[in-house]
């Protein structure tokens, strides 16, 4: 049973540590998304990545989030240095596009179990 | 940029009872997709539409792509008690990130 996976699960730090989340996709998908839920805003894409290559990151504060793919069974996304109203979910998914697909998301994401940050 | 809209923003309803939600955009979809989200853990995919008209079925779930693309809608038949959750809509925009936009969901309770 393919699953996306994140660690860690939770994660209680302080205002103005690092935080990294890590993702593996679903072996053989080439997009990875990474999506921020909270109760105000519903779930916002942050990044979306295909065959490694980051395409869309405008939803991701540029000063303090990174997002990365050092290889193709592992996603990070990075707050550097992470504040109190980055409490959230933050949640990876994966699909699977094929290559010369021409216009048209991946057809559909699958989603792992998130990864929910408390920042005091 | 897109955004989709969905109602009933909650719902409470009795076992045994059928659920209708929908969903709707000011733009033209031509995917759509069906989460639920159960406490504590991602959305699961229940339902794709790729096809304007497409009725699709996932056991007591009925799902259709609305005739003007810019309408889903969602019907659960015979509710039970683990149907509870948050029920997305989503379907991918065509900005240049080529990403999904989701919608705010509607929260079903289903009272014993």
């Amino acid at each position: 049973d393919a699953r996306v996976t994140q660690t860690p699960r939770h994660k209680v730090t302080e205002m103005g540590q690092e935080v990294t989340m890590r993702c593996q996709p679903i072996l053989g998908h080439n997009t990875v998304f990474w999506y921020r839920q909270t109760m105000m805003q519903g779930l916002e894409l942050l990044a979306y990545f295909r065959n490694r290559a980051p395409l869309d990151d405008s939803g991701m504060p540029k000063d303090r989030f990174s997002a990365e793919m050092p290889d193709a069974t592992l996603a990070t996304l990075k707050i550097q240095p992470s504040e109190p109203r980055d409490s959230a979910v933050y949640f990876c998914a994966s699909g699977f596009l094929p290559d010369g697909t021409s216009g048209g998301a991946a057809k559909t994401q699958y989603f792992g179990p998130g990864t929910r940050l408390l920042v005091l | 940029g897109q955004q989709l809209n969905q109602s009933p923003q909650s719902m409470f309803i009795q076992e045994g009872e059928d659920v209708s939600m929908n969903c709707t955009s000011s733009s033209i979809f031509n995917t759509w997709l069906w989460y639920k989200q159960e406490p504590g853990e991602g959305p699961v995919l229940l339902i794709a539409l790729y096809k304007a008209g497409e009725l699709t079925s996932n056991g007591r779930l009925t799902a259709q792509f609305g005739i003007t693309r810019k309408d889903s809608f969602l019907n659960i038949s015979a509710s039970i008690p683990s149907d509870v959750g948050i029920y997305f809509c989503a379907g991918p925009t065509y900005n240049y990130g080529q990403n999904f936009v989701f919608g705010p969901g509607t929260r079903l309770s289903v009272l014993p």
